[in-house]
């Protein structure tokens, strides 16, 4: 059974950096036709991908985000990591991670359960 | 990729047979993915590859379309279908989302 698990701070200052882990089992990350993506959801609005990274260590941001965010994997942990610098309350989101397919329709799935970060002084 | 989906919510009845679309910016092929999220819940994966049915998803849900235009029917609507769907397209490296379309009981 493939399962993904966030975890991390609930509550950050602005300005400060954002750090979450992403364990995964039932995978490897290093299988080359997998990877493991974050994605965010701030209260009552719509899905945003973030970045994701591949068995290769190839990895892909969020444009509007990419001086922001730095994703990492340790493949002996089974963790994959994203940090976000400078947050700002409009950060304030529920975070999750997702297994991305790679040599399909780069779908995600499954996801993990999410984690919500509050972003405010 | 600009993903726009109509109608942003809608109502509908147990029974009933659901259309939701999602249109693309710009033509993405069939790299199109559609999700299904309930309150408090995950994203959940029902079609990839614009019309291949997720293993385990009930087979009322069918994708369809290639190019710009693309469409999720749910043929019966059942209780457990009350949700927030969301349409994701893969043909650019940056990945993106439609808005969301929420179905609820009317």
């Amino acid at each position: 059974q493939v399962t993904l698990k966030e975890s991390g701070p609930v509550l950050v200052k602005p300005t400060e950096t954002l750090t979450l882990t992403c364990t995964v089992s039932g995978f490897s990350l290093s299988n080359v036709r997998m990877g493991v993506s974050w994605i965010r959801q701030p209260p009552g609005k719509a899905l945003e991908w973030l970045a994701h990274i591949f068995s290769n260590d190839e990895k892909s941001y969020n444009t509007s985000l990419k001086t922001r965010l730095t994703i990492s994997k340790d493949t002996s942990k089974s963790q994959v990591v994203v940090t976000m610098t400078n947050m700002d309350p409009v950060d304030t989101a529920t975070y999750y991670c997702a297994r991305i397919m790679a040599y399909s329709s780069s779908q995600f799935d499954p996801w993990g359960q999410g984690t919500l970060v509050t972003v405010s002084s | 990729i600009q993903m726009t989906q109509s109608p942003p919510s809608l109502s509908a009845s147990v029974g009933d047979r659901v259309t939701i679309s999602c249109r693309a910016s710009q033509s993405i092929s069939n790299y199109l993915n559609w999700y299904q999220q309930k309150p408090g819940k995950a994203p959940k994966l029902l079609i990839y590859a614009a019309s291949s049915l997720q293993s385990g998803v009930p087979s009322r849900f069918t994708g369809s379309g290639s190019g710009t235009d693309f469409t999720l029917t749910i043929s019966s609507l059942q209780p457990e279908d009350f949700a927030t769907y969301y349409c994701q397209q893969s043909y650019s490296t940056q990945l993106t989302f439609g808005g969301g379309t929420k179905v609820d009981i009317k």
